[in-house]
Parts: structure tokens; sequence; C-alpha cells
């Protein structure tokens, strides 16, 4: 299993400043995830954080405004820039664990952004 | 291309009465198909899996889920609802075929009446 941990665990920020988001893993893992919880809905992708390489973003997400650091394999961060209300969400930090047969993904306990 | 899709918005039972959860999924692959809780203002936890073998998928807390593939479906049950599952249910497929990719359902909101 792995334990996952993001600071801050909630923040209210004003409109047009940016937010960083840190992600601490309890163990190494290639692959790390960032996703987005609007109020209400469920979780939509916003890019795959591989150590090592650039992230890949998903549709409707630009680095611009995502910016992701992976610096090693335990850690990654993820920056909400020049923040509108709209990006007021939960943002959730995954990792994936490969066993021989199968694979898990866990969850961080989200970080709670309210823009004003 | 994948998809999954959660038929119930909103799902109410009586506190001890049978509790279903409908997911069907769309895959070109072969899915691995997953069931997550979300309590309010809690994270997400897993409840259980389906990775090609047992097509019966036991969980946590006497959830099971039966993969069904001629119906694409993977229904979450419980034969007796507890007051602390209610809670948000999230059908989830992910494909780890050329690269691994998770698509979430929008989920159901369970209620459950004393």
């Amino acid at each position: 299993s792995a334990v996952i941990s993001q600071k801050p665990s909630r923040d209210i920020c004003q409109r047009g400043t940016s937010l960083t988001i840190q992600c601490q893993v309890d163990s190494q893992v290639t692959m790390m995830f960032w996703y987005r919880q609007q109020p209400g809905q469920s979780l939509t992708l916003i890019a795959t954080a591989n150590q090592g390489s650039e992230a890949t973003y998903e549709s409707g997400f630009v680095i611009d405004k995502f910016p992701i650091s992976r610096p090693n394999l335990t850690f990654s961060t993820l920056t909400v820039s020049n923040m509108s209300p709209e990006d007021s969400s939960i943002y959730l930090c995954s990792v994936l664990l490969t066993g021989q047969l199968t694979y898990e993904q866990y969850f961080g306990p989200g970080t709670r952004l309210t823009v004003t | 291309a994948q998809s999954v899709t959660q038929l119930d918005s909103h799902v109410s039972v009586s506190e001890g009465t049978p509790v279903l959860l409908r997911c069907n999924y769309s895959s070109s692959y072969s899915p691995s198909l997953f069931w997550y809780v979300q309590h309010p203002n809690k994270g997400l936890q897993l409840l259980l899996k389906y990775t090609s073998a047992a097509t019966l998928v036991k969980g946590i807390n006497g959830f099971e889920a039966e993969f069904k593939k001629s119906e694409t479906s993977f229904h979450l049950t419980k034969p007796s609802a507890h007051m602390s599952d209610a809670a948000e249910y999230f059908c989830v497929v992910s494909l780890g075929s050329g690269g691994f990719k998770t698509i979430f359902g929008a989920g159901t909101r369970l209620f459950v009446k004393a």
C-alpha cells in the first residue's frame, strides 16, 4: 500500500494569485497523477507526472495554468496559477503501485481550494 | 473509447435492506474495474477491484461486485445497509495496456435511512 500526504489540506486564496500543492508518498513510485474534483462532481484527471519526464496533460488542462514538478520518486507539486473562482475544487494526488499481475491506485486526502 | 456509466446519481435505502449501485462500462481492452467510496470531507478509499481473476469480487465492509462481461456491468451490492455506508461511490475503469489511464464514473450518492 501507499500512504500519501498533501499540503496544504485546504486554503482560501484571492483571484489572480497562485497556489502550490505538495504531494508526498511514503514509497518510491513511478507514476503519479493529479486530479481535480469540482464541487459535487466526480474526479477529472489533470495530468500524469512521471519522474524524469515532462508531465502529460489531459484535454482541457495546460501547463501554463497547472505547472507540475516531479523532482524524485516520492514527491510532486501542482501549481494552480492565476486563480479564478472556477478553480475552486478539491485537488487530489494519486499514485499507482504495480505488482506482478495487478496494480492499485491510491489517493491522497486532497487539498480543498476556495478562490474568492 | 473507454467510458463508465453509473446509472443512478442517488440511491436511498433503509438501514438493514440490500444495496445495489449500478455501473456499466465500455472498453476496447480487458479492463480493470474498481469501486471507491468517499465519505464527506474524507479521501477516497478502495472498496474492491476486479482484475481478470474471479468474476465475483468481495471487498471491505461487506460489499461485493460481480463482473459480467456479457452485460458490460460491474454492479456493487451489499446484503444489509448500515448507516455508516452513507457516502459517495465511484465506479472506475482503468486500462494498463500501453500506458495507464483511469476513468471515473459520475458517482452515486447513497443515502441510508434509519
